[in-house]
């Protein structure tokens, strides 16, 4: 079983559309999860950092940490083509060393 | 959020040769910084751990005479492919942190080895 999971997708909706992308982890110890977002052949942009259960909001985007269900989310409101991209989810434990999803490729289309 | 500066973005190099890809923090100081590779429509694989004034940490599986990496101050990582094949062909991501747990990524560098 793979530390952290997450569905490849790719998930197609259309613009104005709520996007719920989720990832599921084994390791209780974790303790930041951040979600990041990345368009194809640039390096990955941090989007939401959280280090309790709970939610948080920033825009259009809300991080979910569930702790005692080991599940995370993150919705996107309101979409838009401009955030068509691969959504990763990343976790860590007391250290900078990022254990990450493979990723769920996004389309939202005009 | 901090920034964390990647150069250079794409190059093309013949199969034999040696490519230097810089990685620098350009608002504070990095004792720890992390260079992945990523394959196309796969996610980051983590080759080593940079550190400030020490040799770098290496995954398993990952060939130090071929990826040698130097932190030779607190802005300035760098990470030479030596020898340089097809097979090292691949997208390579640096990334540090100001904040534990939050890292930050450069643009990343696009090799492509003939």
């Amino acid at each position: 079983q793979k530390e952290v999971e997450q569905d490849p997708g790719p998930l197609s909706v259309p613009e104005g559309a709520i996007v719920s992308l989720n990832c599921t982890y084994s390791n209780s110890a974790f303790q930041y999860f951040m979600w990041y977002r990345q368009y194809s052949r640039k390096g990955p942009e941090l989007l939401m950092y959280t280090y309790s259960s709970g939610n948080k909001e920033d825009g259009r985007f809300t991080a979910q940490v569930d702790k005692s269900s080991k599940y995370i989310s993150l919705f996107i409101r309101d979409s838009q083509p401009s955030d068509s991209a691969t959504y990763l989810c990343a976790m860590s434990y007391n250290t900078d060393k990022l254990i990450f999803g493979t990723g769920t490729r996004l389309q939202v289309f005009p | 959020g901090a920034v964390v500066s990647q150069h250079p973005s794409r190059v093309i190099c013949k199969s034999g040769t040696s490519v230097k890809i810089e990685c620098r923090s350009l608002d504070f100081q990095a004792t720890t910084m992390f260079w992945y590779r990523q394959f196309p429509k796969k996610s980051l694989m983590l080759m080593a751990t940079s550190n400030e004034g020490s040799k770098a940490t290496y995954e398993q599986g990952v060939e130090k005479d071929k990826f040698l990496i130097n932190h030779a101050s607190l802005t300035l990582s760098t990470l030479t492919v030596t020898s340089a094949h097809p097979e090292d062909s691949s997208f390579y991501i640096c990334s540090a942190s100001d904040t534990p747990g939050k890292l930050f990524f450069g643009s990343g560098t696009q090799l492509s080895v003939l």
